[in-house]
């Protein structure tokens, strides 16, 4: 299986501030990695496919790219609504695993 | 709008059986066109892929962990899909979520687009 890990495990934040959040995967993949951001006691949500498409009405501020195993997701101007858990998830492989998630929390 | 919505779950004792539901509606979404996924998360955990079923229920995949335990099944007539929990451990205590996969009439990408508020499955005695 590919193991997925993420850091930071946790990120304190302003509104405002530009937030990174990397993904990195055990071993070589194409671009078939995800991102998904969940809330507490709520769904996750499905943010960016394929390493860098933003899925629809999800707000320009985020983005996703890659360099090698490593993936980021960046969210620029930190947004009251972004506080949440992020994960990412690889689905090149079967099996589909997701990271760990990082916590996106308030400074 | 697709709307995905999860039910039957509840408390169960070790070794016992439940069946959860998921249904879609809204939008233009085509269940029968699209593969559906079960992913679960502990409390207080991240999430783990628990299984997946065909657009046409011709194939299914599970985790190990849930091997020869959980069986998927699908409606495509009431746009449902269903899965059976059997053999239930303390360890399978989770929320359970329905999602829907990316991927149009052709086997899964297992990309998950849609997804429902999921259902808690606590198993104890």
């Amino acid at each position: 299986d590919i193991q997925m890990t993420q850091s930071p495990s946790s990120v304190s934040a302003s509104v405002g501030d530009r937030v990174t959040i990397t993904c990195r995967a055990s071993q070589g993949m194409n671009s078939w990695l995800a991102w998904y951001q969940q809330k507490p006691a709520r769904a996750p949500k499905s943010l960016i496919y394929d390493t860098s498409k933003l899925e629809s009405g999800v707000p320009s501020r985020f983005s996703g790219s890659a360099s090698g195993t490593n993936f980021t997701l960046t969210i620029t101007s930190l947004q009251p609504e972004d506080f949440a858990t992020y994960y990412c998830q690889q689905y090149y492989r079967f099996p589909p695993t997701f990271g760990p998630g990082t916590k996106v929390d308030i400074k | 709008q697709v709307q995905v919505v999860e039910s039957g779950g509840g408390v169960v004792q070790p070794g016992g059986s439940l069946r959860l539901s998921c249904v879609t509606s809204g939008g233009s979404f085509a269940f029968s066109s699209h593969a559906m996924h079960w992913v679960r998360q502990a409390p207080g955990k991240g999430l783990e892929w628990v299984t997946t079923i065909w657009h046409d229920g011709s194939d299914q995949r599970f985790a190990d962990s849930v091997k020869g335990r959980f069986t998927i099944t699908r409606d495509n007539s009431k746009n449902t899909v269903y899965l059976q929990l059997t053999s239930l451990r303390a360890d399978d205590t989770a929320v359970y979520y329905c999602a829907t996969d990316w991927q149009h009439q052709a086997a899964p990408i297992y990309y998950l687009n849609y997804w429902g508020q999921g259902t808690l499955v606590t198993v104890s005695s």
